[in-house]
């Protein structure tokens, strides 16, 4: 089986910078998916990691420590769009498993 | 480019009526396919996938079922509906299996009263 936490709800302030943490427990690992969810929509693609380390793509950067199970999704400059849901998946053999996923705010 | 829809995009559905949504990816072959729902509320369930043609894989047991009778066309089926089948279903497709990045449909929303 699997388990994939990341924390319920979230809020920062615009401008700002917030960290969206995620744990898994699971076999067959390939790797770990961070996705946007605005309200009434379908997901969004924001990165994949498969390798330990930061992966950067603008105001986005996403983090891997296979070793620990552990993921973070770090967005800078927060801007109100970046209001949504933000969702941690693992890969693993054909399947993605989705967290319940992060709930962000962005207050002015 | 690829593509994938599905439909209908809204449904109301008394309960123990039947249902079917469908949906289909064009611009590639042999793509992994899945159905996920997502309850108010809750985060996205991975309800069935598929690796190829007839080729169908259950992840919670349930009044629904799947099927694949096309490379490119996934889907979803329930008999009789229950209140509890409301919410939010997704399509998505992903190349192979190794890949990754799955691509979602518009998403169905279904209510049963």
């Amino acid at each position: 089986g699997q388990n994939i936490d990341q924390p319920t709800e979230m809020t920062a302030t615009e401008g700002a910078i917030v960290q969206i943490n995620c744990t898994y427990q699971t076999s067959g690992f390939n790797g770990l998916f961070w996705y946007q969810q605005h309200a009434g929509e379908a997901p969004t693609f924001l990165s994949y990691n498969v390798l330990d380390g930061l992966e950067e793509k603008g105001r986005f950067s996403s983090f891997l420590s296979r070793s620990k199970g552990y993921s973070y999704l770090l967005l800078k400059e927060l801007q109100m769009k970046d209001s949504a849901s933000y969702l941690c998946a693992v890969h693993r053999d054909d399947k993605i498993i989705f967290g319940k996923g992060t709930r962000l705010h962005i207050l002015p | 480019s690829q593509t994938i829809h599905q439909w209908p995009a809204t449904l109301v559905q008394p309960v123990g009526s039947p249902l079917s949504l469908e949906c289909t990816v064009e611009g590639t072959s042999n793509p992994n396919l899945y159905w996920y729902r997502q309850a108010a509320g809750r985060g996205l369930q991975l309800l069935f996938y598929s690796v190829g043609i007839g080729q169908i894989s259950s992840e919670v047991p349930q009044n629904l079922s799947a099927s694949r009778p096309q490379d490119r066309q996934f889907i979803l089926s329930s008999k009789k509906l229950l209140l509890s089948d409301s919410g939010f279903y997704l399509c998505a497709w992903s190349v192979g299996s190794h890949t990754g990045e799955l691509f979602f449909g518009e998403g169905s929303r279904l209510t049963v009263l």
